[in-house]
């Protein structure tokens, strides 16, 4: 399977807790995304790469939210002192980059659960 | 400050029938308008895509129309059929994806 995975699948944790998240991109994309859906609307853009560099960050990505791309492949969003309203799919996803338009692949996405 | 709207949240039809999906924008420079397309489980997968400079973007039972001076893209699909049945996202693209709310289809047989 040569698509976005994202571990875990699903994430219970206790408000306060830190969690993180893992994202494998598409093997040739230098475009990594995180993306947040909360029921009922649509995913909200957090962060993206361009290889390893974070390009642009949502206002939404408060200070307890940290996402890495430490060799442009692989990715990881941490969430520190975790609150209930983090409660949520946590998307991610990856395209080429190397064009004007660049088509995005998601991933199945993480659900948290904040206790 | 929602820049994409999709102001029906859900749309039931028969198989065999048309579909159509809705979207309003609010900003007249945005250039590249996509649908995608969410199953239960499953991250969002590109549907169809359509640039500024277009009216309409036809692919197979998937037709996406632009009308830029009312600032409204309506997706068709005909005929529609039951593994159609899926939420449906209006965005834009500028780099990063601007979401509308989604649209739950159900057709059914």
């Amino acid at each position: 399977d040569t698509g976005v995975s994202q571990d875990p699948r699903h994430k219970i944790t206790k408000r306060g807790q830190n969690v993180t998240f893992r994202c494998d991109p598409i093997s040739e994309h230098n475009r990594l995304y995180w993306y947040r859906q909360t029921l009922g609307q649509g995913p909200e853009f957090l962060t993206y790469f361009q290889n390893e560099a974070q390009l642009e960050k949502s206002r939404l990505l408060s200070d307890r939210f940290s996402a890495e791309r430490p060799k442009g492949s692989f990715s990881t969003l941490e969430i520190q002192r975790t609150e209930q309203g983090d409660s949520a799919m946590y998307l991610c996803a990856s395209s080429h980059g190397l064009a004007d338009y660049n088509e995005q692949f998601f991933g199945p996405g993480t659900r948290l659960t904040v206790l | 400050d929602q820049q994409v709207k999709q102001n029906s949240p859900s749309l039931s039809v028969q198989e065999g029938r048309i579909s159509i999906l809705n979207c309003d924008y609010t900003n007249s420079m945005f250039d590249y308008f996509l649908w995608y397309k969410k199953y239960p489980a499953e991250g969002p997968t590109f549907l169809i895509s359509i640039s500024s400079i277009k009216d309409k973007n036809e692919d197979g039972r998937f037709t996406v129309f632009l009308n830029k001076s009312a600032k409204h893209l309506s997706l068709h699909i005909v005929p529609s059929q039951p593994g159609d049945s899926a939420v449906y996202f209006c965005d834009v693209e500028m780099g990063k994806l601007i979401f509308g709310q989604g649209t739950t289809l159900q057709v059914k047989p």
